[in-house]
């Protein structure tokens, strides 16, 4: 059975570059050629927000409204795929969560990490 | 591209049905058989209901339910009970190749 953990720092100063790993267990990330990775948020008391995804590949596909500032990539040998979000204000604050996207759906996901930007 | 609109909140006593609508446009939920449905417990991984407009993953109880008109798909809750009451979120494909979710809808069992 396929888990995803998140991890990274909890604490990312304003301006700076949030970073997050997500590993992959339980299962190969190139298992499956129709597989994406994905990232998706959650700001306090606000809803869901896609980020954006990654193929085992290195194609990605990031939200518009994020794209600027999002890069993700993903390392086979670790099985474990990574967001990079550069230039973070407090509305970057968020439970950030990985999710495997299998044919246009997310069946499994990581139980998020918390990360505030604060100074 | 705007999120779906879903209503704030939904809420039934145990053993009755309701209904979250998610409405969106011809661009995701009208263009696209690709509309998902998401239980999210706070504190916890959400977790997939429906997916495909209208199927449901294996271990999913059969009171979950899916369909779609037009620009709107809704998810339909029968025999509420007291475990189902959570936030759930719909989300759609795009003609942008992107995925959009619902603005969430928490459910609360009376």
């Amino acid at each position: 059975q396929v888990q995803l953990q998140e991890s990274g720092p909890g604490l990312v100063r304003p301006s700076g570059t949030l970073s997050l790993t997500c590993a992959v267990s339980g299962g190969s990330i190139s298992s499956s050629s129709g597989r994406w990775w994905s990232w998706v948020r959650q700001p306090p008391g606000k809803g869901l927000e896609w980020i954006g995804e990654i193929h085992h590949s290195g194609s990605t596909n990031y939200n518009p409204s994020l794209e600027s500032r999002v890069t993700m990539s993903v390392d086979k040998s670790k099985n474990q795929f990574s967001l990079n979000l550069s230039s973070v204000t407090a509305a970057d604050t968020a439970v950030y969560y990985c999710a495997r996207g299998e044919g246009y759906k997310w069946d499994v996901w990581g139980q998020g990490t918390l990360v505030t930007v604060s100074s | 591209q705007s999120a779906l609109t879903q209503p704030a909140s939904v809420s039934g006593s145990p053993g009755q049905s309701i209904t979250i609508s998610c409405t969106g446009t011809s661009s995701d939920v009208g263009g696209y058989n690709y509309v998902s449905w998401y239980q999210h417990h706070p504190g916890k991984a959400p977790k997939l209901k429906i997916y495909e407009v209208s199927n449901r993953p294996s271990g999913v109880s059969n009171r979950f339910s899916g369909s779609k008109s037009g620009n709107t798909a809704s998810l339909t809750i029968s025999g509420l009970q007291a475990e189902d009451e959570a936030d759930y979120y719909c989300s759609s494909y795009t003609s942008s190749s992107i995925y959009v979710f619902g603005t969430g809808t928490k459910v609360t069992v009376l």
